[in-house]
């Protein structure tokens, strides 16, 4: 059965720690990406990854790391530097753009991790 | 800068009814629109996809138009059903890795 899975579900976080969320996709997707999804607004993109040992800042990169040493996996790492880090964040993989149906880039998502500051 | 706009206010319509969703675009030029489905507290499922060239798509009780004109896509659910009831997102994408999204639009569907 193919998808991604973040873990965990429900993370609390004290000020000052760093917390690592994790996905992983078994969809044989090159492309990961995370985004940050807070009440009333649209998903931001905070990095994405076009292909394994690659990765770009997204819109709000700031605060946060990610790595992508594997195809299947793309964790994110929200440190102690974001200010304001309690939001949803969803992860996302596709094919290469031009791979997908018709060429378009379309995104599955994972279930979600939302994290909490305690 | 870039905005993508969805009517912020939920959307309640009768069981039987069609709904229908707007997504305005301002300064920018998508090569496609997409619509996603979300649940509460779940992640994004992605249900159709309009082209730039392409007026209107259908898929089942779906349908979406697409005015470059206008810079909006309406998206319809026709014999809506109370599990229709979700938030809808616009998404537009110029043909890259950059996706931008919509805040979406609550609807619910009362029986």
């Amino acid at each position: 059965d193919g998808g991604i899975t973040q873990s965990p579900k429900y993370l609390f976080r004290k000020e000052g720690q760093n917390v690592t969320l994790s996905c992983e996709q078994n969809l044989n997707h090159d492309a990961m990406y995370w985004y940050r999804q807070d009440p009333g607004q649209g998903l931001r993109l905070i990095y994405y990854s076009q292909i394994v040992n690659d990765f770009q800042k997204g819109d709000i990169a700031e605060g946060y790391s990610v790595s992508r040493e594997k195809k299947e996996s793309f964790p994110l790492t929200v440190t102690s530097a974001q200010k304001n880090p309690t939001a949803f964040y969803l992860c996302a993989s596709s094919l290469r753009p031009g791979q997908g149906p018709g060429g378009a880039n379309v995104l599955t998502f994972g279930a979600g991790s939302r994290l909490t500051v305690l | 800068s870039q905005k993508i706009e969805q009517n912020s206010e939920a959307l309640n319509i009768q069981e039987g009814k069609t709904a229908t969703l707007t997504c305005n675009y301002t300064n920018y030029s998508p090569a496609y629109l997409q619509w996603y489905r979300q649940d509460p507290g779940r992640g994004p499922v992605f249900l159709l996809l309009i082209r730039e060239n392409e007026k209107e798509k259908r898929k089942e009780r779906l349908k979406v138009t697409f005015d470059t004109t206008l810079k909006q896509s309406l998206f319809h659910i026709t014999a809506s059903q109370p599990a229709d009831s979700a938030t809808y997102l616009c998404a537009l994408n110029t043909g890259g890795f950059k996706t931008i999204f919509g805040a979406g639009t609550r609807l619910f569907v009362k029986a």
